[in-house]
């Protein structure tokens, strides 16, 4: 069965200080991914997406992310991050051209640390 | 442009009653879907629909959750009767499917604001 699996349930980061969330995919063929985060209370918002060509993909609010066949990963990375940054983040996976719906991770909760 | 639609914001509503929830996907969007989040079971897709037709409505945890899309700029999701379980925030999303926008994969799945469900 298709799954995307985020290890981390809560991350505490710093202010300024680099941050990655990871996330695991396990697909029968390479999966469309994508990151979304989502504020208290509010929808969720994308932050970039993977379908095929450069592995190092570039999205909103200075995050990047990194697509690794060879470990069934997809983190979420950013340099250093703002106190804005403290929200739910959600990886989630999707086949079929991206035309089916998602299967999204458990989520991980970012915390940031003054 | 307005993003994806929903309404109600927030319904409260008694065990036993009538729920309909509303959704008015971005204009132009071909696919649309219906998820529900709750802190036990996260994010989970309960059905979707490509031109309006359902595709795949194995999400839908019981015959009491039925889901229509009369129209290319309308849908609703009904619970009928209404269970304290059902208490959840229900999302929903639009996306163009493949080859609409001249490329081989879908577009991005653009999310509403959710409704944030509670049944007494």
């Amino acid at each position: 069965a298709q799954s995307v699996t985020q290890p981390d349930i809560h991350i505490t980061v710093s202010e300024g200080a680099s941050l990655e969330l990871r996330c695991n995919y396990s697909y029968g063929a390479t999966p469309y991914l994508f990151w979304y985060v989502q504020s208290p209370g509010q929808g969720l918002q994308l932050l970039l997406k993977y379908f095929s060509g450069d592995t190092l993909v570039q999205g909103i609010k200075g995050f990047e992310a990194e697509f690794k066949r060879s470990q069934s990963s997809f983190n979420l990375r950013k340099p250093s991050v703002h106190w804005s940054d403290a929200a739910e983040y959600f990886c989630a996976g999707a086949s079929g051209g991206g035309a089916d719906g998602l299967t999204f991770g458990k989520g991980t909760h970012l915390i940031i640390q003054p | 442009d307005a993003g994806v639609i929903q309404s109600p914001r927030h319904e409260v509503t008694e065990m036993g009653q009538e729920v309909t929830l509303r959704c008015k996907p971005i204009s132009g969007h071909n696919s649309l879907f219906w998820y529900r989040q709750t802190m036990m079971r996260g994010l989970e897709l309960l059905i979707y629909f490509n031109n309006n037709v359902p595709i795949d409505d194995s999400g839908m945890p019981e015959d009491r959750f039925s889901a229509k899309m009369p129209n290319a700029s309308f849908s609703t999701l009904k619970i009928q009767p209404s269970e304290p379980r059902d208490s959840a925030v229900y999302f929903c999303a639009s996306s163009s499917l493949p080859g609409t926008s001249g490329g081989n994969v879908a577009d991005t799945q653009y999310f509403g604001p959710g409704t944030r469900l509670t049944v007494l």
